[in-house]
């Protein structure tokens, strides 16, 4: 099956620092989204990406669709402190009845005020 | 905010007993899933149903049996509930035109 590896892990980053963070995949994807979770909550969707070499903001945040369709990033600039949370990657590959996202394994944030 | 509700949120129950947890949507959405999340594995797709009575295995199913008989309700039971089964189960809605999942709050199911 499909592989995604994010990275990093985790992060400990001064609140106003930048961060960044990505996945690779092993196979092409269709569509790319970025998932932020708060402890005790759902993930919640972040930005959607559609097409190679699309990049894309939501306020401080930036994603990109890598141009092998293998590949995203996410940027977030200045960061505040309830930017804390898990952020996932997740990559979209299959159409017909197979819409079926695969996950990364997430990257840990921690922002010291 | 796709109007995804789950039932119950937490609940704790004993070893092969059966468990059903529910997932409703307002949203008229054809796509449900299940997923179920565990510290270093992320989010591992147990099953999903593609329209009413139409479903599918994920990559983690055994264990569990689905079943959707109208558009807003999708189910996820565990026959005989096991301790490896202890785990924060999440639906998701797929919007329509879209690849794009939303996800409902959560069940902490705890297997004792």
């Amino acid at each position: 099956g499909q592989q995604l590896n994010q990275s990093p892990q985790s992060m400990f980053i001064q609140e106003g620092e930048d961060v960044s963070m990505n996945c690779t995949s092993s196979s092409i994807f269709n569509t790319w989204l970025w998932y932020k979770q708060d402890p005790g909550e759902g993930p919640v969707l972040l930005i959607a990406l559609y097409k190679a070499g699309e990049l894309t903001s939501n306020g401080r945040l930036t994603a990109q669709f890598g141009i092998t369709r293998k590949d995203s990033f996410l940027n977030i600039s200045a960061s505040i402190p309830s930017d804390v949370g898990i952020y996932f990657c997740a990559g979209q590959y299959g159409g017909g009845s197979n819409y079926k996202l695969t996950f990364g394994k997430g990257t840990l944030l921690t922002v010291n005020p | 905010d796709a109007g995804i509700t789950q039932s119950p949120r937490h609940k704790v129950t004993e070893t092969g007993t059966p468990v059903t947890l529910r997932c409703h949507q307002t949203e008229n959405h054809r796509y449900m899933y299940w997923y179920r999340q565990d510290p270093g594995h992320g989010l591992r797709l147990i099953h999903y149903s593609y329209g009413v009575k139409d479903t599918d295995k994920g990559e983690v199913s055994d264990g569990y049996s689905v079943s959707r008989s109208k558009t807003e309700d999708f189910l996820l039971t565990l026959e005989s509930a096991t301790s490896s089964q202890t785990s924060v189960y999440f639906c998701a809605t797929l919007a329509g035109g879209t690849d794009t999942q939303y996800f409902g709050p959560g069940t902490r199911l705890t297997v004792l």
